[in-house]
């Protein structure tokens, strides 16, 4: 069963920095990894997709990484503003089905 | 940029009443979804609906629960008999192509629904 967890849980840093958001998952096979941004009380926003075939995927000063066989992503955010401040989410297509399956989050706060 | 849309955006309702949840999806979009979130918890699947059916559903999706595309713009999901533990944000997303592929999934900004 897809398990897929999300370190740090928060995140509270200065303006400015660089930041790394790790996400991980228990089985290999998976189709693709989406990230999400979520702001508090509304709905998801897709960031990025990387398919299995991909390394990474960049928008803008977002760069996220894949590597399959660890079982690892990591979404890079270069020069962190106070408009980053969210949760961001990844997931995961769970295999052969068709649900994406969560990570609990990380909850990021960028203060100026 | 087209957006998937759902309303109410809150909802209270009381335990036992009919909810009916609403959305529409992206236009040219294939596949629908709901998931919910409760407060605290993770996002998680509830049902997918493809070419007209359920093409699947979890074990929160039990006979209390059914979705309907009624015309080409619509698609709503409906709780019979709401209970406590069915308060949560439900959200509606929409797909071009299936979530295997390279096609992002686009979520609506959710209901909230509080059973009281």
């Amino acid at each position: 069963k897809q398990e897929v967890t999300q370190i740090p849980a928060a995140l509270s840093v200065p303006e400015g920095e660089n930041l790394v958001l790790n996400c991980s998952f228990t089985d290999s096979a998976i189709y693709n990894l989406q990230w999400f941004r979520q702001d508090p009380g509304k709905g998801l926003t897709s960031l990025l997709l990387i398919q299995s075939s991909q390394r990474e995927q960049t928008s803008g000063r977002l760069n996220a990484s894949l590597d399959k066989s660890s079982g690892r992503s990591t979404l890079y955010i270069a020069a962190s503003q106070p408009g980053d401040s969210a949760t961001y989410l990844c997931a995961v297509p769970s295999y052969n089905t068709d649900k994406l399956i969560f990570g609990t989050g990380t909850r990021l706060q960028v203060f100026p | 940029e087209p957006e998937v849309t759902q309303t109410p955006s809150h909802q209270v309702t009381q335990m036992g009443q009919e909810v009916i949840l609403r959305c529409v999806p992206i236009s040219n979009h294939l596949y629908f979804y709901w998931y919910r979130q409760i407060l605290g918890q993770k996002v998680e699947f509830l049902v997918s609906f493809y070419n007209n059916e359920i093409s699947e559903k979890s074990e929160i999706f039990d006979d209390q629960f059914s979705v309907e595309r009624p015309d080409g713009s619509n698609f709503t999901l409906k709780i019979r008999s709401t209970k406590l533990e069915d308060s949560a944000m439900y959200f509606c997303a929409s797909s071009l192509r299936a979530v295997g592929s390279d096609s992002p999934l686009h979520f609506g900004n959710g209901t909230r629904l509080t059973v009281t």
